[in-house]
């Protein structure tokens, strides 16, 4: 089955400091998701992003199918960043009638006052 | 516009125990999706729900049951609960076949068996 992975596994960030978290997958995907898991375990998602560049306030995510990966990017972080990221990708079912989201290993992110 | 709903938030059970997990999609949606996610590892899927039938299974044990009623909502049971289905349970909703196949969670149930 498809292999979803995230790099890195952790990270430390000063507020206010830039970071780049990166999601590779082994196989094509019609589209890929971004979420962050709060402290609290609330999934939220970020962004739906099969191709291209999309940016909302200080997060940003490029996905380039072509070449199976994606990235996304937190600017000016703050301590309310901080949580578990993670990217999924759908594995359709013939027909295209139902889909199951195959999630990446994840990336913790601490950011410090 | 409610979003999805989960209860209960917490749960404690003993082995062996049964215990139904319940969920209200996201106004508007008509799929719902079951997720168990153990402690520091992603969510991984269960099953989904539309038009009150089980339409896919992950790589789960018939331990683990669902239903969909007609107003969408959907429950989870776990018969003869083991140590390792202790877990967060996560929910999601989404529009059937939607053009945005985007996916809303609830905030889980996590469910501790002694």
């Amino acid at each position: 089955g498809i292999q979803v992975e995230q790099s890195p596994p952790d990270l430390i960030l000063q507020e206010g400091a830039n970071s780049t978290l990166r999601c590779n997958f082994s196989d094509s995907v019609n589209n890929l998701q971004w979420f962050h898991q709060n402290p609290w375990g609330q999934l939220i998602n970020l962004f739906y992003i099969p191709s291209g560049t999309k940016q909302n306030g200080r997060l940003s995510a490029t996905t380039v199918a072509t070449e199976r990966y994606s990235l996304l990017y937190i600017s000016s972080s703050q301590t309310t960043d901080s949580g578990v990221y993670f990217c999924a990708v759908p594995v359709t079912y013939y027909g295209g009638a139902t889909n199951k989201l195959i999630f990446g290993t994840g990336t913790l992110l601490a950011v410090q006052p | 516009d409610a979003g999805v709903t989960q209860s209960p938030t917490h749960l404690i059970k003993t082995r062996g125990q049964q215990v139904t997990l319940r969920c209200s999609p996201k106004s508007g949606h008509d799929t719902v999706s079951w997720y168990q996610q153990a402690l520091g590892q992603g969510p991984q899927f269960i099953f989904q729900y539309y038009e009150e039938e089980e339409r896919q299974r992950g790589n789960f044990p018939d331990r683990f049951s669902g239903h969909q009623f007609p107003n969408y909502s959907s429950e989870l049971n776990v018969n003869a609960l083991l140590l390792g289905d202790s877990a967060l349970y996560l929910c999601a909703s989404s529009l059937h076949r939607g053009r945005d196949e985007k996916l809303f969670f609830g905030s889980g149930t996590q469910l501790s068996v002694l």
